[in-house]
């Protein structure tokens, strides 16, 4: 159980475009979505918190104008990069979480390129 | 603030023989979780153990167990009998109230290799 998928996979997309990424919780419906950054070799960076119904929380230095994030219902929350750059090419990577203890549950994650 | 540090970039272990992966946190809350995920070269991460910060047992599951020492806030994750399937990044985690929900912080891994 607890079973969480992204798509696409992998997407290389010309700058100035945007991409969009999905999140699915499968088996369970997920109270909170996550969307993480992970550049190679390093850790992963939160980037907002997503809460169905309700506005993502973004963390400082993030731009929400930049990573839309919609989360439409306990099942599925979306990421949106606008406008994408070089810069913004990286492994994005979302979870989701039930009840206590708040174990959070990864899809395969998402390796963009902007080329 | 909470951080949670690995000091190990890189560790090898032979095959059979049981590992010992560093973690190490600070946090000014009493009540808080410890995660430890593995990441192989496909990216996904895998859930491989979980400690409560009031859990008086250390957490086992399988080969794994967490070697939790509060006073010294350590979290180190012990893995038995390794396989070669056990070469991957290591990520200790802590939870903590953030966003209205629990949020993670994650260390920044250690990447195990294990030998033949």
């Amino acid at each position: 159980g607890a079973v969480v998928s992204q798509h696409p996979s992998r997407v290389i997309c010309k700058s100035g475009t945007s991409v969009k990424i999905e999140c699915r919780s499968l088996d369970f419906q997920a109270t909170t979505m996550f969307w993480y950054r992970q550049f190679p070799k390093q850790s992963l960076m939160l980037m907002a918190t997503s809460n169905e119904g309700s506005k993502a929380t973004y963390e400082q230095g993030v731009e929400k104008d930049k990573f839309l994030i919609n989360h439409a219902s306990l099942t599925l929350s979306t990421l949106t990069v606008t406008s994408a750059h070089p810069e913004d090419s990286s492994f994005y990577i979302c979870s989701a979480t039930l009840a206590f203890p708040y174990e959070q549950y990864f899809g395969p994650g998402t390796r963009l390129t902007v080329t | 603030a909470q951080k949670i540090t690995q000091t190990q970039p890189g560790m090898f272990v032979q095959e059979k023989e049981a590992v010992t992966l560093d973690c190490t946190y600070d946090t000014s809350d009493q009540s808080y979780g410890l995660f430890w995920y593995k990441q192989p070269s496909s990216g996904e991460m895998i859930f491989l153990i979980y400690q409560g910060s009031y859990d008086e047992q250390n957490a086992t599951e399988g080969r794994y167990s967490l070697n939790f020492q509060k006073a010294r806030k350590s979290a180190n994750l012990v893995i038995s009998a390794s396989q070669l399937g056990d070469s991957a990044m290591y990520f200790c985690a802590m939870s903590f109230s953030g966003a209205g929900s629990y949020q993670l912080t994650f260390g920044k891994g250690t990447k195990l290799s294990v030998i033949p």
